[in-house]
This record gives structure tokens, sequence and C-alpha cells, in this order.
């Protein structure tokens, strides 16, 4: 299986900060990485598909780079509604595997 | 637009099987790869699989022994079931709707918690 390392685990920051979290695959993957949003008790919400693919009504404030094993997700100034927990999924290969999860808290 | 909604028991006893039904909406099950992922309470995301209407399926090799996931398109639905369940497999399961270009999901259903316990 493809191990996913996401970090940092958490992050505090303040609305308007830009906050970078980073997802590293333990073997290639070339673009295949999918980035999601989750708040407490709801479903996870795709934000980026093929490392920098921003699905259909995502904020622009939210960017994804990166390609083999290194990947960046970034959101360029926080907004209250981004105060979530954030994963990366690697779609390269089955079983799918996803990193173990950012959460990002006010500061 | 596509909607997913998860049913089935919220307590199962060990040792017994765990079956969830997610009802399509706004597609058909003809449509796309439907899956199941799930989410141990305080923790992260397992996919656990997936299945075309064809039949054409995928599991995680950690449940492979232990799982099915199948199809109705009659009913416009599909299904899971995991035997021989413990306390492990306590966790919120989700369904959730494939995108056409890849492996990732795009629609989820609100999700179910199974509680494993006697």
């Amino acid at each position: 299986d493809i191990q996913m390392t996401q970090s940092p685990s958490s992050v505090s920051a303040s609305v308007g900060d830009r906050v970078t979290i980073t997802c590293r695959a333990s073997q290639y993957i070339s673009t295949f990485l999918a980035w999601y949003q989750q708040k407490p008790g709801k479903a996870p919400k795709l934000l980026i598909s093929a490392a920098s693919n921003l699905q259909s009504g995502v904020p622009s404030r939210f960017g994804g780079t990166g390609s083999g094993t290194d990947f960046t997700l970034t959101i360029s100034r926080l907004q209250p509604e981004d105060f979530a927990t954030y994963y990366c999924q690697q779609a390269n290969s089955l079983p799918l595997t996803f990193g173990g999860g950012t959460k990002v808290e006010i500061q | 637009q596509v909607q997913l909604q998860e049913s089935g028991p919220g307590l199962v006893k060990p040792s017994e099987t765990l079956s969830l039904t997610c009802a399509v909406s706004g597609a058909s099950v003809t449509d796309y790869y439907w899956g199941w992922i799930r989410q141990p309470p305080g923790k992260g995301l397992e996919w656990i699989g997936y299945i075309y209407f064809t039949g054409t399926s995928n599991y995680n090799p950690s449940l492979k022994s232990r799982l099915t996931i199948s199809v109705d398109t009659a009913k416009n639905q599909f299904y899971l079931s995991l035997r021989s369940v413990d306390a492990a497999d306590t966790a919120v399961y989700f369904c959730a709707r494939r995108t056409a270009s890849g492996n990732y999901y795009l629609t989820w259903g609100q999700g179910t918690l199974v509680t494993v316990s006697s």
C-alpha cells in the first residue's frame, strides 16, 4: 500500500493568514492526488483532484501543487469557514489511501 | 444533483454482519463507480472498496476476506456487507460517488455511525 504522510498534523492560524499543508507519498504517484476538507460531523468535501484541479465551486484561495511524491495544499487567505481538517488521498493505485489529516485551528 | 443516503443498523454485535445500504438519487447507479469509505471516531479515513453496476469491484485487502459490495440497479442502490465484525470496525461509514476522471470521491452521503458492541 502507498503510505501518505501529512504535515503538520495541526496548525493554528488567524483569519487572513496563508496556510500550507504538505503531503508526501511513500512512492511515485504522478499527479494522482486529491485534497478534501472535512468539518466536524460532516462528510469530506473534494477540493482538488489531480493535484491541482480545483473543483467547481471551490474558492480560488485554495490551491494545490506537486507531482511525484511531494504535494502541497495552500490556502492563500484563511477565512472563518476554512477552519476544518484537511486530508490528502492518493488515487494512483489500489487500495486508495489517505493521509492522517491536518487540523486547521483558530489561533 | 446526485445525492446519497446511507441506512442500516447503528449497533451490531461482535462476530455478526454489518450491512448498510446506500440509496442514490439524482443519478442512475449505472452512470458511475460507487464506493464506501469509513472513519473510526476521532480518526482518519479508510477506503473500503468500490463497485460498478456490471459487478466490477475492488476491495481493500485489509477487509477483503470479510467484505462484499453489491449493487441493485432496479432499486438504484448499492450495499456493503462486512462479516465477523469486532470493535475495530466501529466507525462512521460513508458511501460516495467516484468522479468520472479517476479514483476521487466527489459526492458523499452524510455518513452513518455503526458501533460494534455486545
